[in-house]
């Protein structure tokens, strides 16, 4: 079946600029996870979706970034007036809750501001 | 929150030789501990995984243990071969909150 998918791949912007990043999970599953990952570095989490909960936002790490899962699938993460250290490639996972937590990752947006 | 710290931060291994990489971590509450590989330009990948209320678990060339009670646990690569080569990361949860280490670069020399 299909997998998790991101769009765009790549993204260029100019500091300042507002971006949106998209994930499409894999049907049924119900947690989605947002990641960042810089250059060399580890996976640092974001925020996090289970079903119709409430997101745990905690990894958000300034009120630039928010995110929405519309209908419990497809998800958005916004990051407006973008700076350079917001360069990075944003990973998207996604898992079916009750199954062994394994986390199925999309292949990510990489995202360069200029 | 759970802190995970994670070594070597670099490895290399010749072809043959085996492979260990450590975590731990700090909060006792977790209780499953995924290993992702993540390969140049590509998306992570489960490769195994282990929950606390087990010590050891092996699939084929690769097996990771836990040590509950001093809080860490290690990935095992046996037999390493060119396409073991990667960035290998350790997790530990519990609910689902996921926290990572900073990944281990695996070099393979043929």
């Amino acid at each position: 079946g299909a997998g998790v998918s991101q769009s765009p791949s790549n993204k260029v912007t100019e500091k300042g600029k507002d971006v949106e990043l998209r994930c499409d999970p894999i049907s049924g599953h119900t947690a989605l996870y947002w990641y960042r990952q810089s250059l060399g570095q580890g996976l640092e989490f974001l925020i996090y979706f289970q079903g119709n909960s409430a997101p745990d936002k905690s990894g958000l790490p300034s009120d630039r970034f928010s995110a929405e899962r519309t209908g419990g699938s497809v998800s958005t993460l916004t990051i407006q007036r973008t700076q350079q250290e917001d360069s990075a490639v944003y990973l998207c996972a996604s898992s079916s809750k009750g199954q062994r937590y394994e986390q199925y990752f999309g292949p990510g947006t990489r995202l360069t501001v200029t | 929150g759970e802190n995970v710290e994670q070594h070597p931060s670099t490895l290399s291994v010749q072809e043959g030789d085996s492979a260990v990489i450590k975590c731990t971590y700090s909060d006792s509450a977790s209780n499953y501990f995924p290993w992702y590989k993540q390969e140049l330009g590509k998306r992570p990948q489960l490769i195994i995984d282990i929950r606390s209320n087990v010590g050891e678990k092996k699939d084929q060339r690769i097996a990771v243990t836990l040590n509950k009670t001093a809080k860490h646990f290690s990935l095992h690569i046996t037999e390493t071969q060119p396409e073991d080569s990667a960035v290998y990361f350790c997790a530990a949860t519990y609910g689902n909150q996921f926290y990572f280490g900073t990944g281990t670069s695996l070099t393979v020399i043929p």
